[in-house]
């Protein structure tokens, strides 16, 4: 296993635009997160899954953002009418229990 | 609200000039304090998980220590592949499957 694969890196999109990311966490792995970050900033939490199930969901996450992990797997974060304030690095991150994150190389959004 | 501050925002030092990074914390029951290093267009990579004061880790160059209040990352003789942003996060009682991270300190070591 070689730790837990983001795609696209970058995306380059137009203002308006839906974009589509994914994350595939350890094979093992039952809990996966997404997160923000922006330059010069830590990452923000946006959401949690555990299994296929959506636990907790930041008030960052407008009803723009859309995320889901079908049958525990891998992992679509999906956002629609892309705007500027959307360009950022967005990581995903998966653990077996609360403590050991592995964070991917994330996928870097630039919205034009 | 938990709330996390590292300090410097960013730091230069010599080859094997030897120095610390803060972390303070403000936060509902702490129930863990992690650092990360993290390069430039990566994603971060864990260092150290520190559960209750006093207790202190070590990795090669690298020693975190854990108090009540704060945290601090020693860089002994670094090295300048040590240059990268270090981050600070802490599980709480109110997040407790989440972290809410710090925005880092910046550290550029010059040969």
């Amino acid at each position: 296993d070689t730790g837990v694969s983001q795609n696209p890196r970058h995306k380059i999109t137009k203002r308006g635009q839906n974009v589509t990311f994914r994350c595939d966490p350890i094979s093992e792995h039952n809990r996966l997160y997404w997160y923000r970050q922006t330059l010069g900033q830590g990452p923000e939490f946006l959401t949690y899954f555990q299994n296929e199930a959506q636990l907790e969901k930041s008030r960052l996450l407008s009803d723009r953002f859309s995320a889901e992990r079908p049958k525990g797997s891998f992992s679509t974060l999906e956002i629609q009418r892309t705007e500027q304030g959307d360009s950022a690095m967005y990581l995903c991150a998966s653990s077996l229990d609360v403590f050991g994150y592995t964070f991917g190389s994330g996928t870097r959004l630039t919205v034009v | 609200e938990d709330q996390v501050t590292q300090s410097p925002e960013a730091l230069r030092l010599q080859e094997g000039e030897s120095s610390s990074l803060n972390c303070s914390y403000t936060v509902s029951g702490l129930r863990g304090l992690f650092w990360y290093r993290q390069d430039p267009g990566k994603g971060p990579e864990f260092l150290f998980t520190l559960y209750s004061a006093g207790e202190e880790k070590e990795k090669e160059r690298l020693k975190a220590t854990l108090t009540k209040k704060e945290s601090f990352l020693h860089i002994t003789a670094p090295k300048p592949e040590d240059s990268a942003t270090y981050l600070c996060a802490v599980r709480t009682d109110s997040g407790y499957s989440t972290l809410t991270f710090g925005k880092g300190t910046m550290l550029l070591v010059s040969p």
